[in-house]
């Protein structure tokens, strides 16, 4: 089973800061990595899929790159509903796991 | 507008064989393979099973293998997930989530609001 660390566990910000979020795996997982945004009491939200796809509707501010074992999530600038956490996830191989998540914090 | 509505979710015992359903609605359901992922307080979010869109396929995380069973009906437009031989570590709010389309396994791009399922004896 490949296992994701992220980094930080919790980021504090102002808004209109830029943030920074890491999640490195434990072997290499090509460009098979996702990003997900969940807020207290809601569903998960894909922002970010095979590295640096942004579905439709996901705003540009949020960026991913990387490959193989390091991946960086980029808000350019924070906006406000922007504060909540953040999981990383694999799809190289099955099981698909997630990272344990960074908070975004005001 | 895509909606996933997830029911069944409630406290059982270990010996109970509960079963999650998921509807879905907005979109062409015979075009998507569908997930249950599950959020737990000690492990954070877990993959628990995919299928694909005709149904032929399926595929389980270790955790559940052999314990749960995923299926869907595509004349309904429906998920499910029987769970059997239930563990206090089953205790999750579980999620139907769909995929981004028949082809890439593992990537989550709707989500219900998700079910609690609490395994006490």
């Amino acid at each position: 089973e490949i296992v994701l660390t992220q980094s930080p566990a919790t980021l504090s910000l102002s808004p209109g800061e830029g943030a920074t979020l890491s999640c490195r795996a434990s072997q290499s997982v090509a460009t098979y990595l996702a990003w997900y945004q969940q807020k207290p009491g809601q569903a998960p939200r894909l922002l970010i899929y095979d590295a640096s796809n942004r579905p439709a509707g996901v705003p540009p501010r949020f960026r991913g790159s990387g490959s193989a074992t390091d991946f960086t999530l980029t808000i350019t600038t924070v906006a406000p509903e922007d504060f909540a956490v953040y999981y990383c996830q694999h799809r190289h191989s099955r099981p698909y796991t997630f990272g344990p998540g960074t908070k975004l914090e005001i | 507008e895509v909606r996933l509505l997830e029911s069944g979710g409630q406290v059982v015992q270990p010996w109970d064989s509960p079963r999650l359903s998921c509807a879905a609605s907005g979109f062409t359901f015979t075009n998507f393979l569908m997930n249950w992922v599950r959020l737990t307080p000690g492990k954070g979010l877990e993959w628990v099973s995919g299928i694909s869109a005709s149904g032929t396929t399926t595929y389980y995380s270790d955790s559940v293998k052999g314990r749960f069973t995923m299926s869907r009906d595509n004349s309904k437009s429906t998920v499910s997930l029987q769970m059997t031989d239930l563990r206090a570590e089953d205790t999750a709010v579980y999620y139907c989530a769909r995929g981004l389309d028949n082809n890439k396994w593992g990537i989550f791009d709707y989500w219900g609001q998700g079910a609690l399922v609490t395994v006490s004896s």
